[in-house]
């Protein structure tokens, strides 16, 4: 079993509708959460952390955290082409582990 | 204030050979991880040093070895390279390593091994 696993996708959606993006992890010590944005091409970007169980919103990004379930999800609401990457989920405990990530592709 | 900074950006070797990539961190973080990336096995923890010291060390062979000076910068080293090193390298500082930072990261080096 993988320390971080997501929905392998790719995932596309048409402009202006949500975008779910899932991700488990194994380790039960995990305190902090992060999801991160890569265009292709480009390191990865920072988009939001999450570290207690709920949802936390920054602007059209929800991250939503259940340690007991050990999953965090991103949703993406009124998904733009520009939203258009592959989606990382990281997961820290002693140290951070990423997901293979997740592609995402909004459609105009 | 200046980003995560990686030079070079590309670098060509051949099998057998050794590299040196560099990372110079945010001003004030003083945790600099390194992170291996193909397109099989995804973003791959290689180490991480915070006060010139080795704090964690991901599942790569001995080959991989780095160090970090006291102005935080860091280097990586990989020895007797192998095709399958062919990767995208990536550096990542933080404040200071603990786990609810976040790590950012830098334009990374793209390593090709003829």
């Amino acid at each position: 079993q993988k320390e971080v696993e997501q929905n392998s996708g790719p995932l596309s959606v048409p402009e202006g509708a949500i975008a779910s993006l899932n991700c488990t992890y194994s380790d039960r010590g995990s305190q902090s959460f992060f999801w991160y944005r890569q265009y292709s091409g480009k390191s990865p970007e920072l988009i939001m952390s999450i570290y207690s169980n709920g949802d936390k919103e920054d602007g059209r990004f929800t991250a939503q955290l259940n340690k007991a379930s050990q999953y965090v999800s991103l949703l993406i609401r009124d998904s733009q082409p520009s939203d258009s990457a592959t989606y990382l989920c990281a997961v820290s405990n002693n140290d951070m582990r990423f997901g293979a990530g997740t592609r995402l592709t909004v459609k105009p | 204030k200046a980003g995560v900074t990686q030079t070079p950006r590309y670098l060509i070797k051949t099998r057998g050979q050794q590299v040196t990539l560099s990372c110079s961190p945010i001003s004030g973080h003083r945790s600099v991880s390194w992170y291996q990336q193909t397109p099989g096995q995804g973003l791959q923890f290689l180490f991480e040093y915070f006060s010139e010291t080795q704090r964690n060390k991901g599942n790569f062979p001995g080959r991989f070895s780095g160090r970090q000076f006291s102005n935080s910068r860091s280097e990586m080293n990989v020895s007797t390279l192998e095709l399958g090193d062919s990767a995208l390298y990536l550096c990542a500082s933080s404040h200071d390593g603990q786990p609810n930072q976040p790590q950012h990261f830098g334009d990374g080096t793209r390593l090709s091994i003829l």
